[in-house]
């Protein structure tokens, strides 16, 4: 009850494309959902967070997507960039239970 | 800038030799994690300290320790490193109750095992 499923596990898109990446949670307790980013050799850094009290979230160029009642949220990054290429985590957190679950990650790689 | 500083960036040490990894912060957070990574993996929780109190991972082995001897310091220790425990270590830290209830990474300490 504890994971998060996150698919896909890799992903290719060319420059401009809009890579989505999906995360899946049981625990309804859920109630905080970041997605970080990291690239080779460097610490995970929140890109963005969302709650689920609304449905989307944007800021700058990435978005979240957010369907409580299927226990799904998304990440879209418009108008994709070369330097975007990293791996990209979702997790989840309850306020009672502070700890993140982290998805297994998401190699994103834009091709110039 | 606020931030969460690791000490060394890279470690080498020999199997079976102790090793220490820090973690400081200015963030004033009062929890203070820290995480395995291995390659192509998510991090691993090992274990974490709400202010003093230390809260270890069912599965975390015990050659594993930490220490915080005050709110801006934490401490990993590895008393005696196997090759299997090769991997990226990060502290992170958080303020939970707050508007947000992020984690905040430091940029990692990478170790070998040789």
């Amino acid at each position: 009850q504890q994971q998060v499923k996150q698919s896909p596990q890799s992903l290719i898109v060319q420059k401009g494309g809009i890579p989505i990446i999906n995360c899946a949670y049981e625990n309804t307790a859920f109630d905080y959902f970041p997605w970080y980013q990291q690239f080779p050799g460097k610490g995970p850094a929140l890109l963005i967070a969302i709650r689920p009290d609304v449905s989307e979230k944007k800021e700058g160029r990435f978005t979240i997507s957010f369907n409580k009642s299927a226990k799904q949220f998304s990440l879209h990054i418009m108008d994709s960039q070369p330097g975007d290429s990293a791996t990209y985590f979702c997790a989840a957190s309850s306020g009672s239970n502070y700890k993140l679950t982290f998805g297994k990650g998401t190699l994103l790689t834009v091709n110039p | 800038d606020a931030m969460v500083i690791q000490n060394p960036r890279y470690q080498v040490t020999q199997f079976g030799k102790p090793v220490t990894l820090s973690c400081s912060q200015t963030l004033n957070h009062n929890v203070m994690y820290w995480y395995q990574q291995k390659s192509s993996q998510a991090p691993k929780l090992l274990f974490h300290y709400y202010d003093k109190d230390f809260n270890n991972e069912a599965d975390t082995p015990d050659n594993f320790q930490s220490r915080r001897p005050n709110t801006s310091f934490c401490f990993l220790d590895i008393r005696s490193p196997g090759l299997g425990d090769a991997a990226m270590y990060l502290c992170a830290t958080s303020s939970p109750g707050q508007a947000a209830d992020t984690q905040y990474f430091g940029p990692g300490t990478r170790l070998t095992v040789l």
